[in-house]
């Protein structure tokens, strides 16, 4: 069965710190997202792109966080320095137009 | 200025039993609700959805309820077995759009 595949599942930095995650989609699936899930609450869009074009980028913050998606397949997200406050579940989704959105198992961040 | 607002953190059920979670929104240019299921150190998953001009979808055990005049939605499962022990979260999506609006989540806890 195809999947969303994510890497490091785990991260520990330190602040002020880069970090980068990777998201490789399910093959055929143009529309590719970035969440963010803090602990209790649910996951929040940070990005969308549609092939390699950002489609939503409102809820990302511009000032430490980036994003691509190159080649139009697989994506990489950064933050860059990390803070305290970005310790969460960075998760990966992608879907085939508007259909449901299929999630990856995630990377845990944690800065110390 | 939360969206999607699932009031119930917690939800302990016995084995066999309904489970009901429940969802409130607020956007009524909302025309689109999916309910994902989520494990620990997993993403979430897909479990069912409902468009605004249905009001029940029914998949197995799984039903989903839609109020439009209360801006309510509803799961129930039955009957609850232990695998069903996740955190259910609720999410929504305007016409036209992909981005999902999600809730807190509700944890469900299926007690033998």
């Amino acid at each position: 069965e195809a999947e969303v595949a994510q890497s490091p599942r785990y991260k520990i930095t330190e602040k002020s710190q880069a970090v980068a995650f990777w998201c490789d989609p399910i093959s055929g699936h143009a529309t590719l997202y970035w969440y963010r899930q803090i602990l209790g609450q649910g996951p929040e869009l940070l990005v969308q792109f549609q092939d390699e074009s950002v489609v939503d980028d409102s809820q990302l913050p511009k000032d430490r966080f980036s994003a691509e998606r190159l080649k139009g397949v697989d994506s990489t997200l950064k933050i860059q320095p990390a803070e305290l406050g970005d310790s969460a579940m960075y998760l990966c989704a992608s879907s085939y137009g508007e259909n449901e959105q299929f999630f990856g198992p995630g990377t845990r961040l944690t800065v110390l | 200025d939360q969206q999607v607002k699932q009031n119930s953190p917690s939800l302990s059920v016995q084995e066999g039993r309904i489970s009901i979670l429940n969802c409130d929104y607020t956007n009524s240019m909302f025309d689109y609700f999916l309910w994902y299921k989520k494990y620990p150190a997993e993403g979430p998953t897909f479990l069912i959805s409902i468009s605004s001009i249905k009001d029940k979808n029914e998949d197995g055990r799984f039903t989903v309820f839609l109020n439009k005049s209360a801006k309510h939605l509803s799961l129930h499962i039955v009957p609850s077995q232990p695998g069903d022990s996740a955190v259910y979260f609720c999410a929504a999506r305007k016409m036209g759009a992909q981005k999902l609006v999600f809730g807190q989540g509700t944890r469900l806890t299926i007690n033998p």
